[in-house]
């Protein structure tokens, strides 16, 4: 079954603590990218990759990273959290050629910072 | 600053009738619309698309409507089901393949 997953759905830290929201597409895609929702706010982009090794910032990517080692992975990092980093996170991927009505999404990873 | 815009954050509509919701933009280098649906606790799954060089693009009971003078796209949905509830993104593109800039949402109750 195509699918991007996101781990871990659900995240409760404290601030300062690193971590990283892991994503995985198995389509072999070349475009992936993270985008966080909020309240009010809507969908709004991180960080995007065009294919293995390239990265590049989408609309607010203080306070994130993000690498592209690999085709199907592109890991998001919070090296210091912070509470305004409180929100759901959505990693998606599409394949060049195909456009955006492609773009698959993963389910979430509710992220709470304390 | 916002360059998609979706001012209504919610809708309620009886089963079977029309639900229209609407979407303005402001960046005229926008060439390429998507409507994105999203269910709570899952991903936004696309819905229906329209190119600038075409004013209506239809899919069932989706049909979306391009006007590009004024800056504004609707998405009607006829008829209306309980299973359309959902908060549905506007998204627009320079073009297709390029990074989208999404609206807050609209969230529609079709209420039976």
């Amino acid at each position: 079954e195509a699918q991007v997953t996101q781990n871990p759905r659900y995240l409760i830290t404290v601030t300062g603590k690193k971590l990283t929201v892991t994503c995985s597409q198995n389509m072999n895609h070349e475009y992936m990218s993270w985008y966080r929702q909020d309240p009010g706010l809507g969908l709004r982009q991180i960080y995007y990759s065009m294919n293995v090794e390239v990265t590049d910032k989408g609309d607010v990517p203080e306070g994130y990273k993000v690498s592209r080692k690999e085709k199907r992975n592109f890991p998001l990092i919070l090296e210091s959290p912070s509470p305004n980093q409180t929100s759901l996170y959505f990693c998606a991927s599409s394949s060049p050629g195909q456009g955006n009505e492609k773009l698959f999404f993963g389910s979430g990873t509710q992220l709470s910072v304390l | 600053d916002q360059q998609v815009k979706q001012n209504s954050p919610s809708l309620s509509v009886q089963e079977g009738r029309i639900s229209i919701l609407n979407c303005d933009y402001t960046n005229s280098m926008f060439d390429y619309f998507l409507w994105y649906k999203k269910y709570p606790a899952e991903g936004p799954t696309f819905l229906i698309s329209i190119s600038s060089i075409k004013d209506k693009n239809e899919d069932g009971r989706f049909t979306v409507f391009l006007n590009k003078s004024a800056k504004h796209l609707s998405l009607h949905i006829v008829p209306s089901q309980p299973g359309d509830s959902a908060v549905y993104f506007c998204a627009a593109s320079r073009n297709s393949g390029y990074a989208l800039n999404f609206g807050k949402g609209t969230s529609l109750l079709v209420t039976p």
